[in-house]
């Protein structure tokens, strides 16, 4: 059974940087799959961050794309998220999850809430 | 920005059916790419309903099902159930803007 699972800091300065990492078990990382991160600001909807291949090829959301960085670290079955620049709007609940050729995204983390606040 | 449109909220009473639709373009549904659902119960993650248009996936009930034609796609869900109470997400692919959501729907069971 595969499991995601983030972690992070829960409180962010505005202007600081957000970090999460996504720690992947139970599956294959190397496989023929995409990782990608959502995140869901409290009471609102889903909203797509970005993809990451396992061979490191990534896709932004092009209003993220000037402060968003993906990463993946295959020795250690996880990937990575840097949010810079950061707002109260980016104030949410992160979700990572693993995403299959169709787009799919068929496994989910929990999330986490991650707060910008001074 | 969503660029999937879904209606805000949708209700039926028990047993009934209801449709949630999720409107795109062609640069989105109607370019081709797959169209999946999820259910979002509270404080929870999404779950998969509905993939590659109309595929559930194991222990998804067959009250669901999914739609697909031209920029738009559809979810059912027929014989409502108290446990269907939730928020309902669609989601595709667009040539430019990459991973879409929809707006999302809220079920209310009456």
């Amino acid at each position: 059974q595969v499991q995601l699972q983030e972690s992070g800091p829960g409180l962010v300065k505005p202007s600081g940087i957000l970090s999460l990492t996504c720690a992947v078990s139970g599956g294959s990382f190397s496989s023929s799959y995409w990782w990608s991160w959502v995140r869901q600001p409290p009471g609102k909807g889903l909203e797509w961050i970005g993809e990451i291949y396992h061979s490191g090829t990534t896709n932004y959301n092009p209003s993220l794309k000037s402060r968003v960085t993906i990463s993946v670290d295959k020795s250690k079955n996880q990937f990575s998220l840097k949010l810079s620049s950061l707002t109260a709007a980016d104030t949410a609940v992160y979700f990572c999850a693993r995403e299959m050729n169709s787009r799919v995204l068929d496994y989910w983390g929990q999330g986490t809430l991650v707060t910008v606040s001074s | 920005q969503s660029v999937l449109t879904q209606p805000p909220s949708v209700s039926g009473a028990p047993g009934q059916r209801v449709t949630i639709s999720c409107t795109g373009s062609s640069s989105n549904i109607g370019a081709g790419y797959d169209v999946h659902w999820y259910q979002q119960l509270p404080g929870t993650a999404p779950k998969v309903l509905i993939y590659g248009n109309n595929n559930r996936p194991s222990g998804v009930p067959d009250r669901f099902s999914g739609s697909k034609s031209g920029t738009s796609a559809s979810l059912a869900i027929t014989g409502l159930q108290a446990e269907d109470e939730a928020d309902y997400y669609c989601q595709s692919y667009d040539s430019s803007l990459k991973g879409v959501f929809g707006t999302g729907t809220k079920v209310t069971v009456l």
